[in-house]
Protein backbone atom coordinates (compact mmCIF):
# COMPACT_ATOMS: atom_id res chain seq x y z
CA UNK A 1 0.00 0.00 0.00
CA UNK A 2 1.12 3.27 -1.10
CA UNK A 3 1.90 5.61 2.61
CA UNK A 4 1.94 8.85 2.49
CA UNK A 5 3.13 10.29 5.78
CA UNK A 6 2.95 14.00 7.00
CA UNK A 7 4.99 14.68 10.01
CA UNK A 8 2.37 16.55 12.34
CA UNK A 9 -1.36 16.13 12.92
CA UNK A 10 -1.74 18.69 14.71
CA UNK A 11 0.77 21.72 15.15
CA UNK A 12 0.19 25.53 17.21
CA UNK A 13 2.18 28.26 15.96
CA UNK A 14 2.74 31.62 16.35
CA UNK A 15 1.98 34.30 13.90
CA UNK A 16 5.16 35.65 12.61
CA UNK A 17 7.12 32.09 13.12
CA UNK A 18 8.72 30.22 10.37
CA UNK A 19 6.54 26.96 10.22
CA UNK A 20 7.53 23.83 8.44
CA UNK A 21 5.61 20.73 7.16
CA UNK A 22 7.22 17.93 6.35
CA UNK A 23 5.26 15.10 3.65
CA UNK A 24 7.15 11.73 2.66
CA UNK A 25 6.24 9.31 0.79
CA UNK A 26 7.82 5.51 0.29
CA UNK A 27 6.21 4.88 -3.41
CA UNK A 28 8.87 6.53 -5.63
CA UNK A 29 6.15 8.66 -6.82
CA UNK A 30 7.23 11.18 -9.38
CA UNK A 31 4.11 14.11 -8.26
CA UNK A 32 3.72 15.57 -4.98
CA UNK A 33 1.03 18.11 -3.91
CA UNK A 34 0.01 20.72 -1.02
CA UNK A 35 -3.54 21.86 -0.99
CA UNK A 36 -5.11 23.56 2.57
CA UNK A 37 -8.78 22.64 3.35
CA UNK A 38 -11.12 24.87 4.69
CA UNK A 39 -15.10 24.79 5.05
CA UNK A 40 -17.02 25.50 2.30
CA UNK A 41 -13.81 25.74 0.01
CA UNK A 42 -12.87 21.99 -0.62
CA UNK A 43 -9.19 21.28 -1.10
CA UNK A 44 -7.36 24.33 -2.65
CA UNK A 45 -3.71 23.49 -4.26
CA UNK A 46 -0.90 25.70 -2.79
CA UNK A 47 2.21 24.24 -4.75
CA UNK A 48 2.94 21.01 -5.99
CA UNK A 49 6.28 19.34 -7.45
CA UNK A 50 6.73 16.99 -10.70
CA UNK A 51 10.11 16.28 -9.55
CA UNK A 52 13.59 16.87 -7.29
CA UNK A 53 14.12 20.67 -7.35
CA UNK A 54 11.20 21.47 -9.79
CA UNK A 55 8.16 22.84 -8.49
CA UNK A 56 4.73 24.81 -9.77
CA UNK A 57 2.46 27.26 -7.99
CA UNK A 58 -0.80 26.17 -7.43
CA UNK A 59 -3.88 28.46 -7.05
CA UNK A 60 -2.79 29.73 -3.51
CA UNK A 61 0.91 30.20 -3.45
CA UNK A 62 0.54 33.62 -1.39
CA UNK A 63 2.66 33.32 1.64
CA UNK A 64 4.00 29.55 0.88
CA UNK A 65 7.25 28.27 -0.43
CA UNK A 66 8.38 24.29 -1.04
CA UNK A 67 10.77 22.39 -1.02
CA UNK A 68 11.80 19.16 -2.66
CA UNK A 69 15.32 17.99 -2.28
CA UNK A 70 14.76 14.51 -2.03
CA UNK A 71 12.24 12.40 -4.37
CA UNK A 72 10.52 11.06 -1.69
CA UNK A 73 10.09 14.34 0.57
CA UNK A 74 8.11 17.53 -0.07
CA UNK A 75 8.41 20.44 2.59
CA UNK A 76 5.95 23.18 2.46
CA UNK A 77 7.26 26.35 4.30
CA UNK A 78 5.01 29.36 6.23
CA UNK A 79 7.47 31.94 5.89
CA UNK A 80 5.76 34.66 8.02
CA UNK A 81 3.04 32.30 9.81
CA UNK A 82 -0.39 34.51 9.77
CA UNK A 83 -3.70 33.68 11.30
CA UNK A 84 -5.45 33.58 7.88
CA UNK A 85 -2.92 30.42 7.46
CA UNK A 86 -4.97 28.44 10.15
CA UNK A 87 -6.02 25.58 7.92
CA UNK A 88 -6.03 21.77 7.40
CA UNK A 89 -3.12 20.80 5.44
CA UNK A 90 -2.78 17.94 3.10
CA UNK A 91 -0.16 16.12 1.20
CA UNK A 92 -0.73 14.43 -1.49
CA UNK A 93 1.46 11.72 -4.02
CA UNK A 94 0.77 10.05 -7.20
CA UNK A 95 2.46 8.59 -10.27
CA UNK A 96 1.62 10.45 -13.62
CA UNK A 97 -2.03 10.12 -14.47
CA UNK A 98 -2.47 8.05 -11.59
CA UNK A 99 -4.97 8.58 -8.54
CA UNK A 100 -3.62 10.96 -6.26
CA UNK A 101 -2.74 9.31 -2.40
CA UNK A 102 -3.13 11.36 0.64
CA UNK A 103 -1.17 11.85 3.78
CA UNK A 104 -3.46 12.14 7.24
CA UNK A 105 -3.39 16.06 7.07
CA UNK A 106 -1.77 18.24 9.84
CA UNK A 107 -4.72 20.65 11.35
CA UNK A 108 -2.33 23.91 11.63
CA UNK A 109 -3.34 26.38 14.33
CA UNK A 110 -1.99 29.94 13.78
CA UNK A 111 -2.12 31.98 17.27
CA UNK B 1 -13.11 28.15 -16.23
CA UNK B 2 -12.66 24.66 -14.76
CA UNK B 3 -14.53 23.70 -11.94
CA UNK B 4 -16.33 21.05 -9.61
CA UNK B 5 -19.83 21.85 -7.64
CA UNK B 6 -21.27 19.93 -5.11
CA UNK B 7 -24.24 21.34 -4.23
CA UNK B 8 -25.22 19.42 -1.51
CA UNK B 9 -23.40 21.04 1.48
CA UNK B 10 -25.15 17.81 3.66
CA UNK B 11 -27.10 14.38 3.46
CA UNK B 12 -28.55 12.03 5.52
CA UNK B 13 -29.23 8.70 4.52
CA UNK B 14 -31.04 5.21 6.45
CA UNK B 15 -28.43 2.72 6.64
CA UNK B 16 -29.00 -0.17 4.52
CA UNK B 17 -30.40 2.19 1.79
CA UNK B 18 -28.83 3.97 -1.21
CA UNK B 19 -27.97 7.60 -1.87
CA UNK B 20 -26.84 9.65 -4.42
CA UNK B 21 -24.13 12.41 -3.96
CA UNK B 22 -24.38 15.37 -6.95
CA UNK B 23 -20.94 16.72 -9.19
CA UNK B 24 -21.21 18.88 -12.12
CA UNK B 25 -18.21 20.17 -13.66
CA UNK B 26 -17.31 22.48 -16.24
CA UNK B 27 -14.57 22.54 -18.48
CA UNK B 28 -13.66 23.08 -22.62
CA UNK B 29 -11.31 20.17 -22.28
CA UNK B 30 -11.91 16.93 -24.49
CA UNK B 31 -10.02 14.68 -22.26
CA UNK B 32 -10.44 14.69 -18.64
CA UNK B 33 -10.63 11.90 -15.73
CA UNK B 34 -13.09 12.83 -12.52
CA UNK B 35 -12.89 11.29 -9.32
CA UNK B 36 -14.32 10.92 -5.74
CA UNK B 37 -12.86 10.82 -2.58
CA UNK B 38 -13.74 10.33 1.19
CA UNK B 39 -12.88 12.00 4.26
CA UNK B 40 -13.69 10.02 7.46
CA UNK B 41 -13.78 12.83 10.28
CA UNK B 42 -9.99 11.00 11.16
CA UNK B 43 -9.01 13.72 8.30
CA UNK B 44 -7.30 11.17 5.72
CA UNK B 45 -8.77 11.64 1.97
CA UNK B 46 -9.82 7.80 0.52
CA UNK B 47 -9.63 7.51 -2.95
CA UNK B 48 -12.70 5.62 -3.78
CA UNK B 49 -13.64 5.73 -7.82
CA UNK B 50 -12.53 6.88 -10.96
CA UNK B 51 -13.94 8.21 -14.49
CA UNK B 52 -12.31 9.29 -17.42
CA UNK B 53 -14.28 11.54 -19.96
CA UNK B 54 -13.73 8.66 -23.10
CA UNK B 55 -14.57 5.36 -20.89
CA UNK B 56 -18.00 3.44 -22.31
CA UNK B 57 -19.30 2.27 -19.44
CA UNK B 58 -20.11 3.79 -15.54
CA UNK B 59 -17.12 3.01 -13.32
CA UNK B 60 -17.94 0.93 -10.43
CA UNK B 61 -15.63 -0.20 -7.39
CA UNK B 62 -17.89 -2.83 -4.98
CA UNK B 63 -20.94 -0.55 -3.33
CA UNK B 64 -19.60 2.43 -5.11
CA UNK B 65 -20.89 3.84 -8.87
CA UNK B 66 -20.15 6.74 -10.81
CA UNK B 67 -23.16 7.93 -12.72
CA UNK B 68 -21.60 9.96 -15.24
CA UNK B 69 -23.96 11.96 -18.05
CA UNK B 70 -21.34 13.51 -20.49
CA UNK B 71 -23.85 15.58 -22.20
CA UNK B 72 -24.97 17.13 -18.50
CA UNK B 73 -21.66 17.23 -17.00
CA UNK B 74 -22.68 15.40 -14.12
CA UNK B 75 -20.71 12.67 -12.10
CA UNK B 76 -23.10 11.88 -9.41
CA UNK B 77 -21.56 9.10 -6.75
CA UNK B 78 -24.39 6.35 -6.10
CA UNK B 79 -23.41 4.24 -3.12
CA UNK B 80 -25.65 1.13 -2.54
CA UNK B 81 -26.51 -0.46 0.94
CA UNK B 82 -25.36 2.25 2.82
CA UNK B 83 -22.99 1.69 6.25
CA UNK B 84 -22.55 3.32 9.60
CA UNK B 85 -19.07 3.53 8.44
CA UNK B 86 -20.12 6.05 4.88
CA UNK B 87 -20.38 8.70 7.44
CA UNK B 88 -17.98 10.97 5.72
CA UNK B 89 -17.04 14.14 3.53
CA UNK B 90 -16.88 12.97 0.01
CA UNK B 91 -15.29 15.58 -2.71
CA UNK B 92 -15.73 15.33 -6.25
CA UNK B 93 -12.56 16.42 -8.39
CA UNK B 94 -11.75 16.74 -11.90
CA UNK B 95 -7.90 16.18 -13.34
CA UNK B 96 -7.77 17.84 -16.84
CA UNK B 97 -5.56 15.70 -19.60
CA UNK B 98 -4.13 19.13 -20.70
CA UNK B 99 -2.50 19.35 -17.26
CA UNK B 100 0.60 17.11 -17.32
CA UNK B 101 1.17 17.28 -13.83
CA UNK B 102 -2.04 15.62 -12.41
CA UNK B 103 -3.37 18.37 -10.83
CA UNK B 104 -6.95 17.96 -9.44
CA UNK B 105 -9.85 20.34 -9.19
CA UNK B 106 -11.76 19.79 -6.25
CA UNK B 107 -16.06 20.83 -4.90
CA UNK B 108 -16.97 21.85 -2.24
CA UNK B 109 -17.34 18.66 -0.42
CA UNK B 110 -20.93 17.17 0.52
CA UNK B 111 -21.11 15.79 4.16
CA UNK B 112 -23.24 12.24 4.23
CA UNK B 113 -24.40 11.03 7.88
CA UNK B 114 -26.00 7.50 7.96
CA UNK B 115 -28.79 7.06 10.28
CA UNK B 116 -28.98 3.75 12.02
Amino acid sequence: DVKVTQSSRYLVKRTGEKVFLECVQDMDHENMFWYRQDPGLGLRLIYFSYDVKMKEKGDIPEGYSVSREKKERFSLILESASTNQTSMYLCASSPLYEPQHFGDGTRLSIL
Amino acid sequence: AQKITQTQPGMFVQEKEAVTLDCTYDTSDPSYGLFWYKQPSSGEMIFLIYQGSYDQQNATEGRYSLNFQKARKSANLVISASQLGDSAMYFCAMRLSSSNTGKLIFGQGTTLQVKP
